[in-house]
């Protein structure tokens, strides 16, 4: 019920490529689906959010795809660039204990 | 903006003394702030949830005595690691929330390494 499902683990994209990245989640009382990018040795920081009231977000090249029937949200990277590797976490919550994913490791090829 | 700064940011320590990590929220006040403990390639695991002028709570299976966490103000959280093993080493992070949409922001960071 707690868990939060990230896949895929790693992703390699070539530059100018879209990356896609997958969560699940299982308790239908989390109501915050956050989006977090993490470099080596830094702390992750917040990309983009979304609440379950809407099925998309954009900000800028980052776009959440939220399926709440299917208890699923998706963070697309457009025209991904080599800046943008780093590890993306996707997060779930109902109040401010978030519960991570596993994360995945996304390189950008230049 | 919402900036949590953590210090310091890399620390060594010997084996069986005690080490300090600061928390700090830099432009907003925090009621709740978080420590999350992470390994190299894992996900971040939260280790307490902390409180201004109240106890931490601390996750299943963490020792509250050997992490002490004190939230003494709206701005400020410490972690200390007492009698630190070498297997405490890791890399140790806060977050604190600005709002009550559960937005919560995080620190830099703190590298321990017990010798």
């Amino acid at each position: 019920q707690q868990q939060v499902k990230q896949s895929p683990q790693s992703l390699i994209v070539q530059k100018g490529g879209i990356s896609i990245i997958n969560c699940a989640y299982e308790n239908t009382a989390f109501d915050y689906f956050p989006w977090y990018q993490q470099f080596p040795g830094k702390g992750p920081a917040l990309l983009i959010a979304i609440r379950p009231d809407v099925s998309e977000k954009k900000e800028g090249r980052f776009t959440i795809s939220f399926n709440k029937s299917a208890k699923q949200f998706s963070l697309h990277i457009m025209d991904s660039q080599p800046g943008d590797s780093a590890t993306y976490f996707c997060a779930a919550t109902g109040t401010y204990k978030y519960i991570f994913g596993t994360g995945t490791r996304l390189k950008v090829l230049a | 903006g919402a900036v949590v700064s953590q210090h310091p940011s890399r620390v060594i320590c010997k084996s069986g003394t005690s080490v300090k990590i600061e928390c700090r929220s830099l432009d907003f006040q925090a009621t709740t702030m978080f420590w999350y403990r992470q390994f190299p390639k894992q996900s971040l695991m939260l280790m307490a949830t902390s409180n201004e002028g109240s106890k931490a709570t601390y996750e299943q299976g963490v020792e509250k005595d050997k992490f002490l966490i004190n939230h003494a103000s709206l701005t400020l959280s410490t972690l200390t690691v007492t009698s630190a093993h070498p297997e405490d080493s890791s890399f140790y992070i806060c977050s604190a929330s600005k709002d009550s949409g559960y937005t919560i922001y995080f620190g830099e960071g703190s590298w321990l390494t017990v010798v």
